[in-house]
């Protein structure tokens, strides 16, 4: 799987969008872009996930650039309980082999 | 209802005991998992299992068994538990989308 790069913190105000930037220059055709975050010692949450379309579902959404090697997961209104670690994840579709990197911690400021 | 539950979530215990830490899922998946997260660090696979008759190794096996009694229910065992086996355990299904559900998690110490 391919190899991401998050940068360890950014903060956000409160009902403003966040941008979480991901950097996933050796990505395959075949690997898809995943995004999950960790609210405290939560269980992980599923966020998104695409391959080359940007993608939209009711929490956020996913831009992969062209070239596919970067992708942003914008939260569009951030709020305080958006607070969390959130987690970049390249791989095969279907693949068991799931690597949590060390993420980015977003804190959303009143 | 959680979809995935564990049990316990916190145990505390001392080296060199076996203890089993247990999964069970209401979402029908075939597919469920164990990792483990080490303070500030992300997550690690340790087993993952398809069905009930098939059971696959991840990254970190090593010191740990599971055992898939039904769809719905996957436990993970520490024969012998080691102080550098402290860590929060997590499990997890996979659903029709790829997408994975994981419980609450179980804070296990080990002294």
């Amino acid at each position: 799987d391919a190899k991401t790069t998050q940068p360890p913190s950014m903060d956000c105000a409160e009902g403003r969008a966040a941008n979480l930037p991901c950097n996933h220059s050796t990505i395959s055709g075949n690997e898809y872009v995943y995004w999950y975050r960790q609210i405290h010692s939560q269980g992980p949450q599923y966020i998104i996930h695409g391959l080359k379309n940007n993608e939209t579902n009711e929490m956020a959404s996913l831009i992969i650039t062209e070239d596919r090697k970067s992708s942003t997961l914008i939260l569009p209104h951030a709020t305080l309980r958006d607070t969390a670690v959130y987690y970049c994840i390249v791989r095969v579709y279907n693949n068991n082999d799931m690597r949590f990197g060390a993420g980015t911690r977003l804190t959303v400021k009143p | 209802d959680a979809d995935v539950t564990q049990t316990p979530r916190n145990r505390i215990t001392k080296t060199g005991k076996r203890i089993m830490l247990e999964c069970s899922q209401t979402k029908g998946h075939d597919r469920m998992y164990w990792y483990r997260q080490d303070p500030g660090l992300g997550l690690q696979l340790i087993y993952y299992s398809f069905d009930v008759k098939d059971i696959n190794k991840g990254e970190i096996s090593d010191g740990y068994s599971v055992s898939r009694q039904a769809q719905a229910k996957f436990s993970l065992s520490l024969e012998s538990a080691i102080p550098n086996q402290t860590a929060l355990y997590f499990c997890a299904t996979r659903g029709p989308n790829d997408e994975q559900y994981f419980g609450p998690g179980t804070r296990l110490t080990v002294t």
